[in-house]
């Protein structure tokens, strides 16, 4: 089975620090991604990552940032903190060396329900 | 713009009745369609896609999913529902731009099963 793990279920951080949010997967997958979980609004992507060490902004990047230094590992960066970013993360991986990777369906991280106060 | 609609915030079924969860979308080209659950306080889980033939998918916990073309829809179904399926749905639609592949997710759906 995909295992994919984030560093904190629960994160608790003041408005102006800085804050990094970790994820791990076990299977060798090539794409990782960020989304924000909000109610009424479903998940939006924030970053992806398609290989070591690339990204590409997805619909709501600002106020973020990303590091894919090893293929296992995918961080999320909130340079400066914001009331506005208290919300639930979720990391996923997904395969996507082989046809096409809009067909593979994607494995989702347990999440970590961010507050910023 | 490409978009995944989930017209119900809730749905409430007695143990044991069919349920139904309704997903309609709107993309370019073919379509390639995710159910997710969520159970709470957990991340999503999948449970089945459409990419392409047989128009009745069948997936894990004995749901099922119809893609109808003509109709852009993808509902989710189970013929029996279990108190243990109440949770939060998600249909998902593959972006058609480019090839990241990423997923549009409607808003969510409430599951609640009533014993």
């Amino acid at each position: 089975d995909v295992k994919v793990t984030q560093s904190s279920r629960y994160l608790v951080k003041r408005t102006g620090e800085k804050v990094f949010l970790e994820c791990v997967q076990d299977m060798d997958h090539e794409n990782m991604f960020w989304y924000r979980q909000d109610p009424g609004l479903g998940l939006r992507l924030i970053y992806f990552s398609y290989d070591v060490k690339m990204k590409e902004k997805g619909d709501i990047p600002e106020g973020y940032s990303v590091s894919r230094e090893k293929k296992e590992r995918f961080s999320l960066i909130l340079e400066s903190a914001s009331t506005n970013q208290t919300s639930m993360y979720l990391c996923a991986s997904r395969s996507g060396l082989a046809g096409d990777r809009r067909t593979y369906e994607q494995y989702f991280g347990p999440g970590t329900r961010l507050t910023v106060t | 713009a490409q978009s995944v609609a989930q017209p119900e915030d809730q749905v409430n079924v007695a143990e044991g009745n069919p349920l139904t969860v309704k997903c309609t979308y709107s993309v370019s080209g073919n379509p390639y369609l995710f159910w997710y659950v969520q159970y709470p306080n957990r991340g999503l889980q999948f449970l089945l896609k459409y990419i392409t033939g047989d128009n009745l998918v069948k997936g894990s916990y004995g749901f099922e999913a119809e893609f109808n073309k003509s109709q852009t829809s993808f509902h989710l179904k189970k013929p029996s529902a279990l108190v243990s399926d109440s949770a939060l749905y998600f249909c998902a639609v593959s972006s058609t731009s480019g090839n990241t592949g990423k997923l549009i997710f409607g808003q969510g759906t409430t599951l609640q099963v009533k014993p």
